[in-house]
């Protein structure tokens, strides 16, 4: 079973603060997923990083994957309320295996 | 509009009762998967399915069972559900060719057994 672990938990901030979230992992990733989940909904696919040390950028939201592949971070400039959700970090084993972190609850408040 | 779609929505059921969980998903898509959801665990996968006829473990497939007669339908059966057993379930599907990664979620089914 792949242990991925997420930090922090829960992040609560103002509207135009930056925030940083992370995924790490004891093994290698073959690649990674971030998802954003809203309440009442099911997750939503932000991005996937294939490559160690590849940067991927969505609007506010900036993707870095670890040079070995072992950890990943979601920065995201200037949050805004519709940032609000939770944020789950995924990867696919094989086949079509594939585990989830535990997730980081941001809430963005006006 | 491509979806998957879960019914119900919310099921409350007593210890014991079978239950299913539909899940339809109109992308053509070869694979599919069922997963649960509970506070501080994340997405735990239950079941996933290759293809029609092919279905496999996740981690944590005890107490549930699936089956994938068509392509476009995966049910979750709970044979004789428990109170530890309640939790939100999604069901997700994903293609075998091009992004395979991706996978499109269903808007999830609350289930609480007593």
């Amino acid at each position: 079973t792949q242990l991925l672990e997420q930090s922090p938990q829960f992040l609560s901030i103002q509207e135009g603060e930056n925030l940083t979230v992370y995924c790490n992992s004891s093994s290698v990733f073959s690649s990674l997923q971030w998802y954003r989940q809203e309440p009442g909904e099911g997750p939503v696919l932000l991005v996937t990083v294939v490559t160690g040390g590849e940067v991927k950028k969505l609007k506010r939201l900036t993707f870095q994957f670890g040079d070995a592949r072992k950890d990943s971070s979601l920065h995201i400039t200037a949050a805004q309320t519709g940032d609000t959700g939770l944020y789950l970090c995924a990867e696919r084993a094989n086949f079509n295996k594939f585990y989830f972190g535990s997730g980081t609850k941001l809430n963005v408040k006006p | 509009e491509a979806q998957v779609t879960q019914n119900p929505r919310y099921l409350i059921t007593v210890t014991g009762k079978k239950l299913t969980v539909t899940c339809s998903q109109n992308m053509n898509h070869e694979y599919m998967s069922w997963y649960r959801q509970d506070p501080g665990l994340g997405l735990r996968q239950i079941y996933y399915s290759m293809n029609v006829e092919v279905t496999d473990k996740g981690d944590v497939p005890e107490g549930y069972k699936v089956s994938r007669k068509e392509k476009r339908n995966f049910p979750l059966i709970l044979e004789s559900p428990s109170p530890n057993q309640t939790s939100l379930y999604f069901c997700a599907s994903n293609s075998l060719r091009g992004d395979t990664d991706t996978q499109y979620f269903g808007p999830g089914t609350r289930l609480t057994v007593l």
